[in-house]
């Protein structure tokens, strides 16, 4: 069963404008990463955040975790057309090695 | 991609037939997993490995058993390969030093269709 849930499950915008996906998860976790997978390609780690952070930047993204409400957020600034991917959240449980991933959420920019 | 191949990309085989799918990786990475990729499923881990000779089932290994004999190479097989096991089959690799991050990287993908 999945443990993170993306929000929306897909989404477009116009180049420049933001970008904001929604990941909840249920149970305790050790980090939550998030992952972009361009059509017909593996997956792409961009970045972790660990439980004990609140807020990660890393070039134009910036990820939020809120461990109370079990959510985490990316933000992906001044869109540009190869952006356009499919977005997966990811969660490390607190006892294991394994990642659980979302559905995802299906970003398009259109130029 | 990270040292990850997977062979082949690309294979048609018909019902009741078994198949293997290779991942082989230049990092040594001690973990390495298999996932399938599907449709509003997203993906889902099958089985994986925490060292040679060392494997363990995920959220989907019926039908599916591994192996690894070596670190680099990490083989799933398909016993008698089923039209539900048509997929996008995935492998990947993990290593973990102080901080157990777990982050992983992927294989480029190996399409199976099941006829």
């Amino acid at each position: 069963s999945q443990q993170g849930e993306e929000d929306p499950q897909a989404l477009s915008i116009q180049e420049g404008e933001n970008a904001t996906m929604n990941c909840s998860y249920k149970t305790s976790i050790n980090n939550l990463q998030w992952y972009r997978q361009n059509s017909g390609r593996g997956l792409v780690h961009l970045i972790l955040i660990r439980s004990n952070e609140r807020e990660k930047h890393s070039g134009r993204l910036r990820v939020t975790l809120d461990t109370s409400k079990k959510s985490s957020s990316l933000l992906i600034t001044a869109s540009r057309a190869a952006d356009t991917a499919s977005y997966f959240c990811a969660t490390l449980g607190g006892s294991n090695y394994k990642l659980t991933f979302g559905k995802g959420t299906l970003l398009t920019v259109n130029p | 991609d990270a040292g990850i191949t997977q062979s082949p990309r690309h294979k048609v085989t018909e019902t009741g037939t078994p198949v293997t799918l290779r991942c082989h990786q230049t990092e040594n990475h001690r973990y390495m997993y298999w996932y399938r990729q599907d449709p509003g499923h997203g993906l889902r881990l099958i089985h994986y490995s925490y060292g040679v000779k060392d494997t363990d089932k995920g959220e989907v290994s019926d039908g599916y058993s591994v192996s690894r004999s070596k670190t680099e190479d990490f083989l799933l097989t398909l016993e008698s390969a089923t039209s539900s096991q048509t997929s996008v089959y995935f492998c990947a690799i993990s290593e973990s030093v102080a901080g157990a991050s777990y982050e992983q990287y992927f294989g480029p993908g190996t399409r199976l269709t099941v006829t």
